[in-house]
């Protein structure tokens, strides 16, 4: 079952712009990942952000993570028409899961 | 370091026919998880086997089952195969717990005619 749902499902930008995906998720986590799959292919991991940070920055990302409000969202500032994919947010639950679950994904179309 | 590889890329299997898709993990890592991705159900966990052991199993019918061999290499098998069980089949290892970042591999399209 997903835990994690990002919003929105889609998204169409220009380059340039900036692009925020949010993703809210439903019981405690441990952590909360990011991740980008480019049209059929596998995943590649953008960042992680453990339950005790607040923001976190990697070159043209910015993730924040509210857990009272059990929500993150992702920043990709100056997009680029490589940026075109999708992108998944992943919580390991607490409770000893051991397991990530992925939320559904969101499109992000960045126009040249 | 050489990346997660998955072989095969493409399958086209009937109703019936069983499958086998085999994953090789980053060098060194001794974690490797199995997802199933489909349109309508997204990214759902099959397993996770760790030193040889499935460590972790989603909630997915005895059809799909798995293995890990000493060099952490893994393999999963679906029998049996329904038309529901085409999907994108993505592996992805991890140094150590399953749920640290993930390295995935490019993917087994599988199809079932």
């Amino acid at each position: 079952s997903q835990q994690g749902e990002e919003d929105p499902q889609a998204l169409s930008i220009q380059e340039g712009e900036n692009a925020t995906m949010n993703c809210s998720y439903k019981t405690s986590i441990n952590n909360l990942q990011w991740y980008r799959q480019n049209s059929g292919r596998g995943l590649v991991h953008l960042i992680l952000i453990r339950s005790n940070e607040r923001e976190k920055h990697s070159g043209r990302l910015r993730v924040t993570l509210d857990t009272s409000k059990k929500s993150s969202s992702l920043l990709i500032t100056a997009s680029r028409a490589a940026d075109t994919a999708s992108y998944f947010c992943a919580t390991e639950g607490q409770g000893g899961s051991e397991k990530l679950v992925f939320g559904k994904g969101m499109k992000l179309t960045v126009n040249p | 370091k050489a990346g997660v590889t998955q072989t095969p890329r493409y399958l086209i299997k009937t109703r019936g026919q069983q499958v086998t898709l085999s994953c090789s993990p980053i060098s060194g890592h001794r974690s490797v998880s199995w997802y199933q991705q489909t349109p309508g159900q997204g990214l759902q966990f099959l397993f996770e086997y760790f030193s040889e052991t499935q460590r972790n199993k989603g909630n997915f019918p005895g059809r799909f089952s798995g293995r890990q061999f000493s060099n952490s290499r893994s393999e999963m098998n679906v029998s049996t195969l329904e038309l529901g069980d085409s999907a994108l089949y993505l592996c992805a290892s991890t140094y150590d717990r399953g749920t640290d970042t993930q390295y995935f591999g490019p993917g087994t399209r599988l199809t079932v005619l």
